[in-house]
């Protein structure tokens, strides 16, 4: 969906490395997560923001923090990045926690 | 901790019906029932919603019973343009209401 955007698509870095994935959304809405896809699994949740003020951890959200820097921006960072968490990672948004819009993704290598 | 249940994998073939039964047993009373395409590298993408009872749209039909403890997604005659993980989604009281998805069904529909 162009209304949510990630920035890197893709992206290889080395393990130790801080990465930065960028979410931005141009729906209006208060709600935005990041999710993680492994191969061949389903989606798992990592972090969710219901608002600006508002973060939450998701399921797996060791390793990892994120920052919603605006009602439309919602940042996850790597701080030390290690090979397994090589995996596709999805942006979403969505209005009151009904129908969610995804972004294209992002694949991240950890080498 | 998914708290649904679905086939892992459907095998189809073209022009033919196909239901896809979800369980969710602890599905919170103001949650709604959500479908989910996502082909390949792709985000998810929705397919239809529902709170109770049927739901019908332009691309499939979802069946509810009045306890709400498991859902069937219906595709009317497939094509192999259909042929991707489908995915249930619904809240978890445990979660407080956070969506969590389930583990997702490969449906794969054969000429």
């Amino acid at each position: 969906d162009a209304d949510v955007t990630q920035t890197p698509r893709n992206r290889i870095t080395k393990t130790g490395k801080r990465i930065m994935l960028e979410c931005s959304q141009t729906k209006g809405h208060d709600r935005m997560y990041w999710y993680r896809q492994d191969p061949g699994l389903g989606l798992q949740l990592i972090y969710y923001s219901f608002d600006v003020k508002d973060i939450n951890k998701g399921e797996i959200s060791d390793g990892y923090s994120v920052s919603r820097q605006a009602q439309a921006k919602f940042s996850l960072s790597l701080e030390s990045a290690i090979p397994n968490q090589t995996a596709l990672y999805f942006c979403a948004t969505s209005d009151l926690g009904r129908e969610q819009f995804f972004g294209p993704g992002t694949r991240l290598t950890v080498l | 901790l998914a708290k649904t249940t679905q086939p892992i994998s459907m095998d189809s073939y073209e022009g033919q019906e196909v239901n896809i039964t979800c369980s969710h047993n602890n599905i919170a009373t103001n949650d709604y029932i959500t479908w989910y395409q996502q082909f390949p590298s792709q985000g998810p993408r929705f397919i239809i919603q529902g709170y109770k009872t049927k739901v019908t749209n332009e691309v499939a039909s979802l069946f509810i019973p009045a306890d709400r403890k498991s859902s069937t997604l219906s595709l009317p005659r497939v094509s192999l343009s259909d042929t991707a993980v489908y995915y249930c989604l619904v809240g978890d009281r445990q979660r407080g209401g956070k969506l969590i998805f389930g583990q997702g069904t490969e449906l794969s529909v054969k000429p």
